[in-house]
């Protein structure tokens, strides 16, 4: 069965400055997706950025990147020049890359992430 | 385009009392699934449909009852409530690997 770890509860930086959120996972799948979800206090939850197992590119959508070490099976996140606005609880979650699988997502139990100005 | 719908967005039960969420999509996205958040938890999955007619379980699925009569509709039903089902739920549903959330529901049951 796949797990995925989210180490740390909580963690606060001040703004503008760079935080990386780490999460590891447990597989024995080749082929699979990883996410980060942000959910703010709104609840809602917000696709951050996804990769793809295959490929040995680090995924970046603006200021978020991963660092994603596929041998080491970890897949942090880094956000730079932190905002206000990126308070919010951050999940990573896994995805078995097969039919079979039904899409089901698996996910860590989250780091809340406060920004203070 | 609404995306995902779901009703109420937040609810008060005494225990035993039975009620169904409401999660509709427009989307016309074959799979939806309903997942309940806990604190330290994550998201957890308690049940799933890949298409009209057919449903199946997730990793919690006791105590909860879906149906899939619809494409657009997969509610979910809490047949005698529980204080330990006292969570946020989410419906979701899928095109390919992207999933898309409804706002969630915040049930308490007392």
């Amino acid at each position: 069965a796949q797990t995925v770890t989210q180490s740390q509860p909580e963690m606060s930086v001040q703004e503008a400055e760079t935080v990386t959120l780490s999460c590891t996972y447990d597989t024995s799948e080749n082929n699979y997706y990883l996410f980060w979800y942000k959910q703010p206090p709104s609840r809602q939850m917000i696709l951050v950025i996804r990769q793809e197992a295959y490929k040995q590119q680090n995924a970046t959508e603006n200021r978020f990147s991963v660092n994603f070490q596929k041998a080491a099976k970890s897949f942090s996140l880094k956000i730079s020049d932190s905002q206000l606005g990126d308070t919010a609880m951050y999940f990573c979650a896994f995805m078995k890359a097969r039919m079979d699988s039904n899409y089901q997502l698996i996910w860590g139990a989250g780091t809340k992430l406060i920004i203070k100005p | 385009n609404a995306g995902v719908t779901q009703t109420p967005k937040f609810q008060v039960l005494k225990t035993g009392q039975s009620m169904t969420l409401q999660c509709a999509q427009d989307m016309n996205h074959e799979y939806m699934s309903w997942y309940r958040q806990d604190p330290g938890m994550g998201l957890r999955l308690i049940h799933y449909s890949v298409g009209a007619g057919i449903t199946d379980q997730g990793e919690v699925p006791n105590g909860y009852n879906v149906s899939r009569s619809t494409t657009e509709d997969f509610p979910l039903r809490l047949l005698s409530a529980a204080p330990s089902q006292t969570s946020v739920y989410f419906c979701a549903s899928r095109e390919g690997i992207e999933a898309f959330f409804g706002q969630g529901t915040r049930l308490t049951v007392v």
